[in-house]
């Protein structure tokens, strides 16, 4: 079975760009989450989403959106680029979605973003 | 909202046994999970406590204490290739998903 994929896994952009990352889940697994991960915050909830719907969604300000597809693959989109968005982002699936998580989720590698 | 410490660096002797702790705050509970990840790897699920006490999976423990908000990450017979950073990481319910600690590096000595 194919663990989580992640593209792309490194990436450059300049401030005030955008980028989108994809995400693809587990076959099978229904629900998506985003995170990012700094060496100075570690890992932080971006948003989760559970068949198409977003579910929960973290303390992030606007300029971080995502959507799920109706085949579960998510994206998630960073607008109006700065420089602390520099960070490793980690999506991860299971076949649950929010309370009912056992808090086993399958991360995939991540992609990186560096913002110059 | 939620909050969870634990230490930042942690350092014990190959095979030996090291215990990293984690002390949560949240505003509710459902359980306690344990990460590890290696340098530029994925994070990786070792365990969940959602009730007190132990639980065992080969050479890795898990302790969970609800009343003192507490618990802990029990690696056995260290193995070099347990250096890795371990995370705690709690799911607390309402929206803010499943939050984790800010990671405890563990080194192992020869």
């Amino acid at each position: 079975k194919a663990g989580v994929t992640q593209t792309p896994r490194y990436l450059i952009k300049t401030r005030g760009q955008q980028v989108t990352l994809s995400c693809s889940p587990i076959s099978g697994h229904r629900s998506v989450s985003w995170y990012q991960q700094t060496p100075g915050q570690g890992l932080q909830f971006l948003f989760e989403y559970f068949s198409e719907t977003q579910r929960n969604k973290g303390n992030f300000p606007g300029r971080f959106s995502g959507r799920q597809f109706s085949n579960s693959r998510s994206e998630m989109n960073v607008s109006t680029l700065e420089l602390g968005d520099s960070a490793l982002y980690l999506c991860a699936s299971t076949p649950w979605g929010g309370n009912a998580n056992t808090g086993e989720l399958f991360f995939g590698e991540g992609s990186r973003l560096t913002v110059l | 909202g939620q909050s969870l410490e634990q230490p930042s660096e942690v350092t014990a002797v190959e095979g030996a046994i090291v215990q990293i702790n984690c002390t949560y705050q949240t505003s509710g509970f459902y359980g306690l999970s344990w990460y590890q990840q290696h340098d530029g790897g994925a994070p990786t699920f070792l365990s969940y406590n959602a009730l007190d006490g132990l639980e065992e999976t080969g050479r890795f423990s898990s302790f969970l204490s609800r009343s003192d908000s507490y618990g802990y990450l029990l690696l056995q017979e260290l193995q070099m290739k347990d250096s890795a950073s371990y995370f705690c990481a709690v799911m607390g319910g309402g929206a803010d998903g499943l939050t984790f600690g800010k990671g405890t590096h563990l080194i192992i000595q020869p």
